[in-house]
Protein backbone atom coordinates (compact mmCIF):
# COMPACT_ATOMS: atom_id res chain seq x y z
CA UNK A 1 0.00 0.00 0.00
CA UNK A 2 0.71 3.23 -0.45
CA UNK A 3 2.42 5.42 2.39
CA UNK A 4 3.76 8.64 3.60
CA UNK A 5 5.47 8.66 7.37
CA UNK A 6 6.83 11.04 9.13
CA UNK A 7 8.05 10.71 12.70
CA UNK A 8 4.87 11.06 14.86
CA UNK A 9 6.46 11.73 17.81
CA UNK A 10 7.76 15.82 19.03
CA UNK A 11 11.34 16.51 18.04
CA UNK A 12 12.70 18.94 21.22
CA UNK A 13 15.56 20.87 19.62
CA UNK A 14 17.92 23.41 22.00
CA UNK A 15 17.94 26.76 19.90
CA UNK A 16 20.70 27.49 17.42
CA UNK A 17 20.81 23.87 16.50
CA UNK A 18 20.03 22.29 13.54
CA UNK A 19 16.67 20.60 13.46
CA UNK A 20 16.04 17.60 10.97
CA UNK A 21 12.74 16.53 9.95
CA UNK A 22 12.19 13.04 8.09
CA UNK A 23 9.49 12.54 4.98
CA UNK A 24 9.61 8.54 4.00
CA UNK A 25 7.38 7.39 1.46
CA UNK A 26 6.56 3.74 0.06
CA UNK A 27 5.04 2.48 -3.19
CA UNK A 28 5.22 6.24 -4.92
CA UNK A 29 7.06 7.75 -7.30
CA UNK A 30 6.51 11.41 -7.35
CA UNK A 31 7.67 13.92 -9.42
CA UNK A 32 8.07 16.31 -6.40
CA UNK A 33 8.03 16.87 -2.68
CA UNK A 34 6.63 20.06 -0.70
CA UNK A 35 7.09 21.00 2.60
CA UNK A 36 4.92 23.52 4.66
CA UNK A 37 4.75 24.52 8.24
CA UNK A 38 0.98 24.57 10.38
CA UNK A 39 0.89 26.20 13.56
CA UNK A 40 -1.98 25.97 15.55
CA UNK A 41 -5.38 27.06 14.79
CA UNK A 42 -3.89 28.03 11.43
CA UNK A 43 -3.71 26.53 7.98
CA UNK A 44 -0.51 25.17 6.54
CA UNK A 45 1.87 27.24 5.06
CA UNK A 46 4.14 26.52 2.01
CA UNK A 47 8.09 26.57 2.46
CA UNK A 48 9.43 24.78 0.00
CA UNK A 49 9.05 22.68 -3.30
CA UNK A 50 11.74 20.02 -4.56
CA UNK A 51 11.92 17.70 -7.70
CA UNK A 52 13.27 14.16 -8.38
CA UNK A 53 15.88 15.92 -10.29
CA UNK A 54 16.90 17.83 -7.64
CA UNK A 55 19.04 16.76 -4.63
CA UNK A 56 18.94 19.66 -2.36
CA UNK A 57 16.97 22.94 -2.16
CA UNK A 58 17.78 25.62 -0.35
CA UNK A 59 16.07 28.97 1.40
CA UNK A 60 17.66 31.18 3.98
CA UNK A 61 17.67 28.56 6.91
CA UNK A 62 16.21 25.96 5.34
CA UNK A 63 17.08 23.16 3.15
CA UNK A 64 15.77 20.09 1.44
CA UNK A 65 16.91 17.11 0.54
CA UNK A 66 14.79 14.51 -2.07
CA UNK A 67 16.85 10.89 -2.45
CA UNK A 68 14.12 8.89 -4.53
CA UNK A 69 16.57 5.57 -4.06
CA UNK A 70 15.51 5.65 -0.73
CA UNK A 71 12.52 7.32 -1.01
CA UNK A 72 13.06 9.89 1.37
CA UNK A 73 13.65 13.48 1.86
CA UNK A 74 15.01 15.37 5.07
CA UNK A 75 14.15 19.16 6.23
CA UNK A 76 16.84 20.90 8.06
CA UNK A 77 16.70 24.31 9.87
CA UNK A 78 19.68 25.86 10.84
CA UNK A 79 20.29 28.17 13.78
CA UNK A 80 17.02 27.14 14.89
CA UNK A 81 14.91 29.72 17.07
CA UNK A 82 11.82 28.82 19.13
CA UNK A 83 9.95 31.15 16.24
CA UNK A 84 10.61 28.04 13.89
CA UNK A 85 8.72 25.91 16.72
CA UNK A 86 5.53 23.83 14.53
CA UNK A 87 4.34 21.53 13.09
CA UNK A 88 5.94 20.42 9.37
CA UNK A 89 3.93 18.68 7.04
CA UNK A 90 5.53 16.75 4.07
CA UNK A 91 3.32 16.52 0.95
CA UNK A 92 3.99 14.54 -2.70
CA UNK A 93 2.07 14.57 -5.81
CA UNK A 94 0.55 11.16 -6.46
CA UNK A 95 -0.46 9.64 -9.99
CA UNK A 96 -3.49 11.28 -9.93
CA UNK A 97 -2.48 14.71 -9.99
CA UNK A 98 -3.08 14.90 -5.98
CA UNK A 99 -0.91 15.78 -2.63
CA UNK A 100 -0.67 13.49 -0.41
CA UNK A 101 -0.03 14.57 3.14
CA UNK A 102 1.98 13.00 6.05
CA UNK A 103 0.47 13.39 9.32
CA UNK A 104 3.57 15.99 10.38
CA UNK A 105 6.07 16.37 12.63
CA UNK A 106 5.55 19.03 15.52
CA UNK A 107 8.79 20.82 16.18
CA UNK A 108 9.69 22.41 19.76
CA UNK A 109 12.62 24.93 19.84
CA UNK A 110 13.38 25.39 23.82
CA UNK A 111 15.32 28.38 24.45
CA UNK B 1 -5.57 41.39 2.90
CA UNK B 2 -6.59 37.59 3.42
CA UNK B 3 -5.67 35.62 0.15
CA UNK B 4 -7.82 32.93 1.45
CA UNK B 5 -10.57 33.22 3.44
CA UNK B 6 -13.20 30.47 5.15
CA UNK B 7 -16.56 31.28 7.26
CA UNK B 8 -17.35 30.22 9.79
CA UNK B 9 -14.20 29.30 11.94
CA UNK B 10 -15.86 27.27 14.30
CA UNK B 11 -19.34 25.73 13.95
CA UNK B 12 -20.74 23.78 16.61
CA UNK B 13 -24.29 21.54 15.34
CA UNK B 14 -26.37 18.79 16.36
CA UNK B 15 -26.40 15.42 13.96
CA UNK B 16 -28.61 15.34 11.43
CA UNK B 17 -28.20 18.83 10.54
CA UNK B 18 -27.16 20.95 7.34
CA UNK B 19 -24.42 23.20 7.07
CA UNK B 20 -22.68 25.37 4.76
CA UNK B 21 -19.16 26.44 4.99
CA UNK B 22 -17.57 29.37 2.49
CA UNK B 23 -14.10 29.83 0.94
CA UNK B 24 -13.52 32.54 -0.80
CA UNK B 25 -9.55 33.60 -2.46
CA UNK B 26 -8.52 36.92 -3.45
CA UNK B 27 -5.18 35.74 -5.03
CA UNK B 28 -6.66 35.25 -8.48
CA UNK B 29 -6.02 31.89 -8.74
CA UNK B 30 -8.06 28.98 -11.34
CA UNK B 31 -7.98 26.03 -8.66
CA UNK B 32 -9.44 25.60 -5.21
CA UNK B 33 -9.35 22.31 -2.91
CA UNK B 34 -11.27 21.58 0.21
CA UNK B 35 -9.26 19.19 2.55
CA UNK B 36 -10.18 17.17 5.88
CA UNK B 37 -7.64 17.39 8.60
CA UNK B 38 -8.92 14.63 11.10
CA UNK B 39 -7.87 14.38 14.81
CA UNK B 40 -4.54 12.73 13.47
CA UNK B 41 -3.88 15.42 11.78
CA UNK B 42 -3.84 13.92 8.32
CA UNK B 43 -5.09 16.41 5.45
CA UNK B 44 -7.19 14.59 3.05
CA UNK B 45 -8.08 16.00 -0.31
CA UNK B 46 -11.91 16.03 -0.52
CA UNK B 47 -12.94 18.08 -3.93
CA UNK B 48 -11.08 20.29 -5.81
CA UNK B 49 -12.69 22.73 -8.60
CA UNK B 50 -10.71 24.46 -11.50
CA UNK B 51 -12.27 27.47 -12.99
CA UNK B 52 -15.61 26.17 -11.78
CA UNK B 53 -15.33 22.78 -12.83
CA UNK B 54 -14.97 19.98 -10.60
CA UNK B 55 -11.35 17.94 -11.45
CA UNK B 56 -11.23 16.15 -8.00
CA UNK B 57 -14.17 14.42 -6.26
CA UNK B 58 -12.77 11.79 -3.74
CA UNK B 59 -14.42 8.93 -2.02
CA UNK B 60 -16.94 11.00 -0.11
CA UNK B 61 -20.23 10.51 1.26
CA UNK B 62 -22.32 12.28 -1.28
CA UNK B 63 -24.07 14.16 2.14
CA UNK B 64 -20.42 16.52 0.78
CA UNK B 65 -21.62 18.74 -2.09
CA UNK B 66 -19.32 21.09 -3.27
CA UNK B 67 -20.29 24.47 -5.27
CA UNK B 68 -18.61 27.25 -6.85
CA UNK B 69 -20.13 29.77 -8.19
CA UNK B 70 -17.09 31.38 -9.59
CA UNK B 71 -13.58 30.66 -9.48
CA UNK B 72 -12.75 32.64 -6.62
CA UNK B 73 -15.50 30.93 -4.28
CA UNK B 74 -15.64 27.32 -3.28
CA UNK B 75 -18.30 26.69 -0.73
CA UNK B 76 -18.78 22.95 0.66
CA UNK B 77 -22.63 22.28 1.97
CA UNK B 78 -23.17 18.75 4.41
CA UNK B 79 -26.21 17.42 4.74
CA UNK B 80 -27.53 15.16 7.19
CA UNK B 81 -24.34 15.64 9.89
CA UNK B 82 -22.58 12.64 11.87
CA UNK B 83 -20.46 12.21 14.31
CA UNK B 84 -17.54 11.07 12.23
CA UNK B 85 -18.06 14.55 10.41
CA UNK B 86 -16.39 16.28 13.43
CA UNK B 87 -13.08 17.87 12.10
CA UNK B 88 -11.13 20.69 10.64
CA UNK B 89 -11.81 21.73 6.54
CA UNK B 90 -9.39 23.79 4.95
CA UNK B 91 -9.84 25.04 1.76
CA UNK B 92 -7.16 25.89 -0.29
CA UNK B 93 -5.85 27.41 -3.72
CA UNK B 94 -3.70 27.15 -6.78
CA UNK B 95 -2.77 28.89 -9.27
CA UNK B 96 -2.80 26.43 -11.58
CA UNK B 97 -4.64 22.77 -11.94
CA UNK B 98 -2.69 20.17 -10.70
CA UNK B 99 -2.69 17.97 -13.29
CA UNK B 100 -0.67 21.01 -14.92
CA UNK B 101 2.06 20.24 -12.38
CA UNK B 102 3.89 21.48 -9.72
CA UNK B 103 1.26 24.27 -7.36
CA UNK B 104 1.97 25.52 -4.33
CA UNK B 105 -1.40 25.64 -2.23
CA UNK B 106 -2.63 28.24 -0.09
CA UNK B 107 -4.66 27.73 2.94
CA UNK B 108 -7.56 29.52 4.80
CA UNK B 109 -7.76 29.56 8.69
CA UNK B 110 -9.62 26.77 8.68
CA UNK B 111 -12.95 25.70 10.07
CA UNK B 112 -13.89 23.70 13.09
CA UNK B 113 -16.92 21.73 12.77
CA UNK B 114 -18.04 19.52 16.04
CA UNK B 115 -21.12 17.42 15.79
CA UNK B 116 -22.76 16.71 18.43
Amino acid sequence: SQKIEQNSEALNIQEGKTATLTCNYTNYSPAYLQWYRQDPGRGPVFLLLIRENEKEKRKERLKVTFDTTLKQSLFHITASQPADSATYLCALMDSNYQLIWGAGTKLIIKP
Amino acid sequence: DTAVSQTPKYLVTQMGNDKSIKCEQNLGHDTMYWYKQDSKKFLKIMFSYNNKELIINETVPNRFSPKSPDKAHLNLHINSLELGDSAVYFCASSQDSPLAGYNEQFFGPGTRLTVL
